[in-house]
């Protein structure tokens, strides 16, 4: 069955304190895999679209990467605003229908000041 | 930018009322697509349309149908809405290539009582 799990559920940071989240999916075959940010009572802000492993994909102090299993969001020198729940979802191969994705449940990301 | 607007942020409606929900995008994207997130949950695909007058069931049709007379615009409609459609309710937009990203509005919150 595809699946998509993010880790860890809820990371509590220091200003500065570098760190990484993981989404580690498990499909028949990747068309893509996406990135979001979600801020508490809006909807979800695209960040980056992964197609292949090896990719690399970089905006301010995100970096994200993606192998044959799984893909991180490493997050260098973190700020307060960068507070939220970042999404992560896959598009595979073999579904019923080539537009849905999986989404994973998220992970909370807290940058104490 | 990619913009899409959903037509209100709040909604407080009674249990057996018939419930429109509206969603515009700007960036004549052919695809659209409903989604509820509800905590524990995560986002769950309600309908999509990847064409004026197409739809295309989700993982969670029951009790809801949409309609898609205009390119820029889709609608949820909750046919007698219950308490358990209460819920955010995300509308989102790309383009038709199966790789590309959804936009995302910010969402409506609605409350059934």
């Amino acid at each position: 069955e595809d699946q998509v799990t993010q880790s860890p559920e809820a990371l509590r940071l220091q200003e500065g304190e570098s760190s990484s989240l993981n989404c580690s999916y498990t499909v028949s075959g990747l068309r893509g895999l996406f990135w979001y940010r979600q801020d508490p009572g809006k909807g979800p802000e695209f960040l980056f679209t992964l197609y292949s492993a090896g990719e690399e994909k970089e905006k301010e102090r995100l970096k994200a990467t993606l192998t044959k299993k799984e893909s991180f969001l490493h997050i260098t020198a973190p700020k307060p605003e960068d507070s939220a729940t970042y999404l992560c979802a896959v598009q595979a191969t073999g579904r019923g229908s080539n537009y849905q994705l999986i989404w994973g449940a998220g992970t909370k990301l807290i940058i104490k000041p | 930018d990619v913009k899409v607007t959903q037509s209100s942020r709040y909604l407080v409606k009674r249990t057996g009322e018939k419930v429109f929900l509206e969603c515009v995008q700007d960036m004549d994207h052919e695809n659209m697509f409903w989604y509820r997130q509800d905590p524990g949950l995560g986002l769950r695909l309600i309908y999509f349309s990847y064409d004026v007058k197409m739809k295309e069931k989700g993982d969670i049709p029951e009790g809801y149908s949409v309609s898609r007379e205009k390119k820029e615009r889709f609608s949820l409609i909750l046919e007698s809405a219950s308490t358990n459609q209460t819920s955010m309710y995300l509308c989102a937009s790309s383009r038709r290539a199966v790789d590309q990203p959804q936009h995302f509005g910010d969402g409506t919150r609605l409350s059934i009582l």
